[in-house]
């Protein structure tokens, strides 16, 4: 059962246009959602984060965007540069007795992101 | 501030043997989670640790097991190697306010049973 969902395994776009990646999750309790910039054999790259009262967050090039009713998010890269080309994972946790979240991300399969100079 | 570290980066290993694996955590984080990577499944949860005890595991066998020390610093130890148990396993540290779960990952120990 893949509670968090990135259905494009791949992703190539010029240098200087927009990326947009996507993530899709099934599970209403997830509250906190994160995307993870990674590269071969190491480990993950915080970007950029949202919770799940907010439909918007913005860090430089960096947007985060949710939809909590289509259970749908997205990071937009913009302008796209060579240096972003890696694995890009969304991933989501959910809160537990109501108090801080519990530690647990569930994670996407990931995009792979290719920038074309 | 110095990052997330673990040790050994690389480890061979032999079925049927036993490994542990260490993870230092961001300085003043208290919460240290543990992943498994791999080609098939991905990166998943193995579990996680806050003040020396364990408040969440994954659906991992109990051959999985971890723990915490007062420094915060953790250990997660793999018995009975397998073949599949090959991968890469990443450590991640959270700071200890509350108001969401940003965890800071190490940069992993490749783990190779032959």
């Amino acid at each position: 059962d893949q509670q968090v969902k990135q259905n494009s395994p791949s992703l190539s776009v010029q240098e200087g246009r927009i990326s947009i990646l996507n993530c899709d999750y099934t599970n209403s309790m997830f509250d906190y959602f994160l995307w993870y910039k990674k590269y071969p054999a190491e480990g993950p790259t915080f970007l950029i984060s949202i919770s799940s009262i907010k439909d918007k967050n913005e860090d430089g090039r960096f947007t985060v965007f949710l939809n909590k009713s289509a259970k749908h998010l997205s990071l937009h890269i913009v302008p796209s540069q060579p240096g972003d080309s890696a694995v890009y994972f969304c991933a989501a946790s959910a809160k537990m007795h109501g108090s801080s979240n519990t530690g647990k991300l569930i994670f996407g399969q990931g995009t792979t992101l290719q920038v074309k100079p | 501030k110095a990052g997330v570290t673990q040790t050994p980066r690389y480890l061979i290993k032999t079925r049927g043997q036993q490994v542990t694996l260490s993870c230092s955590p961001i300085s003043g984080h208290r919460s240290v989670s543990w992943y498994q990577q791999t080609p098939g499944q991905g990166l998943q949860f193995l579990f996680e640790y806050f003040s020396e005890t364990q408040r969440n595991k994954g659906n991992f066998p109990g051959r999985f097991s971890g723990r915490q020390f007062s420094n915060s610093r953790s250990e997660m130890n793999v018995s009975t190697l397998e073949l599949g148990d090959s991968a890469l396993y990443l450590c991640a540290s959270s700071p200890p306010w509350g108001g969401g779960d940003t965890q800071y990952f190490g940069p992993g120990t490749r783990l190779t049973v032959l």
